[in-house]
């Protein structure tokens, strides 16, 4: 079955700096990536998603880029802010099209003032 | 539109009592999914119901089981509660794909914290 890969497991920034995260699956099925942002003692939250058509997509400072030959995706967080700071998880769609989601184990994300 | 809403919020059990976990959606999606996540393991998928009237085991079912009440509500048993459920416990929704098209964002509810002594 499919497998999400997510590193670093921490990391921390200077405000203003930029932070990337990176994810790898198993499955050359998967056709959509997104990624939630957690913040503690709250529900994950959609923040940018892309699908396998595109190469990459872009949020105003949050960008996702896909490379479907490697099977990996990053999320690059530009000018981080301090009210970035959460946890950010990565997730791959399962083969079957059921629309199941196989998540990676998260990146804690510390902005530092 | 309150999205995804799960009750309750908390609960402390004992071991070896039951429960279930309540969820329900506004948003007419026809996939609801139960999630479990435990420090440093992310989301792992516990069940789901991929429409009305189906329901199937994710990754880890051991000691639970589910039930689709209809389009909106999407419930989680737990028989006989252990101390290794004590876990945050999501649900969440979304619509399915058409078959050979891209799967859909999935939306959470706030969680329910479960504590099992």
């Amino acid at each position: 079955g499919e497998n999400v890969e997510q590193h670093p497991s921490t990391l921390s920034v200077q405000e203003g700096d930029s932070a990337v995260i990176k994810c790898t699956y198993s499955d050359s099925a998967s056709n959509y990536f997104p990624w939630y942002k957690q913040e503690l003692g709250k529900r994950p939250q959609l923040i940018i998603d892309i699908r396998s058509n595109v190469g990459e997509k872009k949020d105003q400072r949050i960008a996702v880029t896909l490379n479907k030959t490697a099977k990996h995706f990053s999320l690059h967080i530009t000018e981080t802010q301090p009210e970035d700071s959460a946890v950010y998880f990565c997730a791959a769609s399962a083969g079957g099209s059921q629309g199941n989601l196989i998540f990676g184990k998260g990146t804690k994300l510390s902005v530092k003032p | 539109n309150a999205g995804v809403t799960q009750t309750p919020k908390f609960q402390v059990l004992k071991t070896g009592q039951s429960m279930t976990l309540q969820c329900a959606q506004d948003m007419n999606h026809n996939s609801m999914y139960w999630y479990r996540q435990d420090p440093g393991m992310g989301l792992r998928l516990i069940y789901y119901s991929a429409s009305e009237g189906t329901t199937d085991k994710g990754e880890v079912p051991n000691g639970y089981n589910v039930s689709r009440l209809n389009k909106r509500e999407f419930s989680l048993r737990l028989e006989s509660a252990a101390p290794s459920q004590t876990s945050v416990y999501f649900c969440a929704s979304s619509s399915l794909p058409a078959r050979g098209r891209f799967n859909q964002p999935q939306h959470f509810g706030d969680g329910t914290r479960l504590s099992i002594l």
